[in-house]
């Protein structure tokens, strides 16, 4: 069945650094979407992508879509404590209702 | 707050028991999704009903089933359980059936087999 595949599975960050987690597929998606749980916490929406190359910006996360639709990207500039959790993407394919959840990438963050 | 509401927050049972999870998915949302996180795992996709009707399945076993009534509240049961089952499940809610849905989750149910 359809994997999606997230890497790393930890990160941990000097707070005021950058860091990239990446989402993969070996089918071409229809979107992908990017959820966030923090710890104790359930899942919650960040955003979706759908078009080829699409980019998108939330404050200091940027988001990207792959030109093949085959892949993603989180990126977070000068990473703060509140942006310790774990980031899941979730890809789904053309015609399928169902998403497909990566394992995720469990951030912490260095004071 | 997302809006779905999870009931109970905790449960603890024996292997062999079987358990029933409750959802009600946010108002005027019509899908209502399940997964299973383990412990350091990812979410796991069990399965998705429609405005009562199954939609689509995942990796559910064969001792989990699960339904969604008129009112759109949606139950998981887990019998003969097994010290595996261990693990929070969620439900989401979706307005629709698309995968291009957001998905609002639930705060969970820990469940806890001895």
């Amino acid at each position: 069945g359809q994997q999606v595949m997230q890497i790393p599975q930890y990160q941990h960050v000097q707070e005021g650094e950058d860091f990239t987690t990446y989402c993969n597929s070996s089918t071409t998606l229809s979107n992908i979407q990017w959820y966030k749980q923090r710890p104790g916490g359930h899942p919650v929406f960040l955003i979706q992508l759908v078009k080829s190359g699409e980019v998108k910006k939330q404050k200091r996360l940027t988001f990207q879509f792959g030109e093949a639709k085959k892949n993603s990207s989180l990126h977070i500039t000068a990473t703060q404590t509140t942006d310790v959790g774990t980031y899941f993407c979730a890809g789904s394919l053309y015609n399928d209702y169902k998403l497909s959840f990566g394992a995720g990438t469990t951030v912490t963050v260095r004071a | 707050d997302s809006g779905v509401t999870q009931t109970p927050k905790h449960l603890i049972t024996a292997t062999g028991q079987r358990v029933t999870l409750r959802c009600s998915p946010r108002s005027g949302d019509l899908s209502v999704y399940w997964y299973q996180q383990s412990l350091d795992q990812g979410l796991q996709f069990l399965i998705q009903y429609y405005n009562g009707e199954e939609r689509a399945k995942g990796n559910i076993l064969e001792r989990f089933s699960a339904q969604q009534f008129p009112d759109l509240h949606s139950e998981l049961n887990l019998s003969s359980l097994e010290l595996g089952d261990s693990a929070l499940y969620f439900c989401a809610s979706s307005v629709v059936d698309g995968s291009t849905d957001t998905q609002y989750f639930g705060p969970g149910t820990r469940l806890t087999v001895l």
